[in-house]
C-alpha cells in the first residue's frame, strides 16, 4: 500500500518490557518523525531522522530509541516501558519544503 | 514552555455559521504555519498552511490569517459543516530539519446540525 503505515495499531504491554513500534513509508521521503499525542499537550516530537543513519532528539526523547537503517523504515523502541509512556504514537514523513504526512497512529497502553 | 498555544480546548458552532479557531506562538523564528485536522483513531491530516511572508491564505471554505506582529494566526471555516467536527491542531516550523513541526494542544470543534 502506498503511503505511510504503522504497526501495530494497538499494543498493550507491561512495565519494564521492551516494545518496538514500526513505521514504513513508500514515498522515499528524506525526513521521518515520531510524535506522541497526550491530552493537553497536543503532539510532541520524540525523535526525527533526516536520512538513513541520521537521527536526532526531539522534545521528549527520554526512554526511547530509534534507528533508520533504510530510508523507508523508522522503528521506535521503548527499551523498558513505563506507565508514563502510555500514549498514542504517530509517525510522519516529509520532504523539505512540505508539511508532514502522518500515519494512522499506534495506541500503546503500558500496564 | 509551550511555543504554540491553542487556548480554546473546544468550540461549538451551528451548521452554516463561521468557525474561528485561534492559535498563538512565541518563537519569532517560526516562518511557516499549518493547520491539521484529526478525526478519532486516525492520524492528523494536513488542511491548510501559510508562509510568514503572507497574511492570508484561502482554500475553499478554509482561510488562515496570520498576524505576525501579534504572533497570532486563526483558521476560519465558512460555512461550517457537521463533517468538520474534529480536533484541529495548529503547527509551526522554522528554518529547520524537514519542517519539523511544533504543535499546539488542539481545539475540538463540534458543528451542530
Amino acid at each position: 500500500d502506498a503511503g505511510i503505515t504503522q504497526s501495530p495499531r494497538y499494543k498493550i504491554t507491561e512495565t519494564g518490557r521492551q516494545v518496538t513500534l514500526m513505521c514504513h513509508q513508500t514515498w522515499s521521503h528524506s525526513y521521518m518523525f515520531w510524535y506522541r499525542q497526550d491530552l493537553g499537550h497536543g503532539l510532541r516530537l520524540i525523535y526525527y531522522s533526516a536520512a538513513a543513519d541520521i537521527t536526532d532528539k526531539g522534545e521528549v526523547p527520554d526512554g526511547y530509541v530509534v534507528s533508520r537503517s533504510k530510508t523507508e523504515n523508522f522503528p521506535l523502541t521503548l527499551e523498558s516501558a513505563t506507565r508514563s509512556q502510555t500514549s498514542v504514537y504517530f509517525c510522519a514523513s516529509s520532504e523539505s519544503g512540505a508539511g508532514s504526512t502522518f500515519g494512522p497512529g499506534t495506541r500503546l497502553t503500558v500496564l | 514552555d509551550q511555543q504554540v498555544k491553542q487556548n480554546s480546548p473546544s468550540l461549538s458552532v451551528q451548521e452554516g455559521r463561521i468557525s474561528i479557531l485561534n492559535c498563538d506562538y512565541t518563537n519569532s523564528m517560526f516562518d511557516y504555519f499549518l493547520w491539521y485536522k484529526k478525526y478519532p483513531a486516525e492520524g492528523p491530516t494536513f488542511l491548510i498552511s501559510i508562509s510568514s511572508i503572507k497574511d492570508k491564505n484561502e482554500d475553499g471554505r478554509f482561510t488562515v490569517f496570520l498576524n505576525k506582529s501579534a504572533k497570532h494566526l486563526s483558521l476560519h471555516i465558512v460555512p461550517s459543516q457537521p463533517g468538520d467536527s474534529a480536533v484541529y491542531f495548529c503547527a509551526a516550523s522554522g528554518n529547520n530539519a524537514g519542517n519539523m513541526l511544533t504543535f499546539g494542544g488542539g481545539t475540538r470543534l463540534m458543528v451542530k446540525p
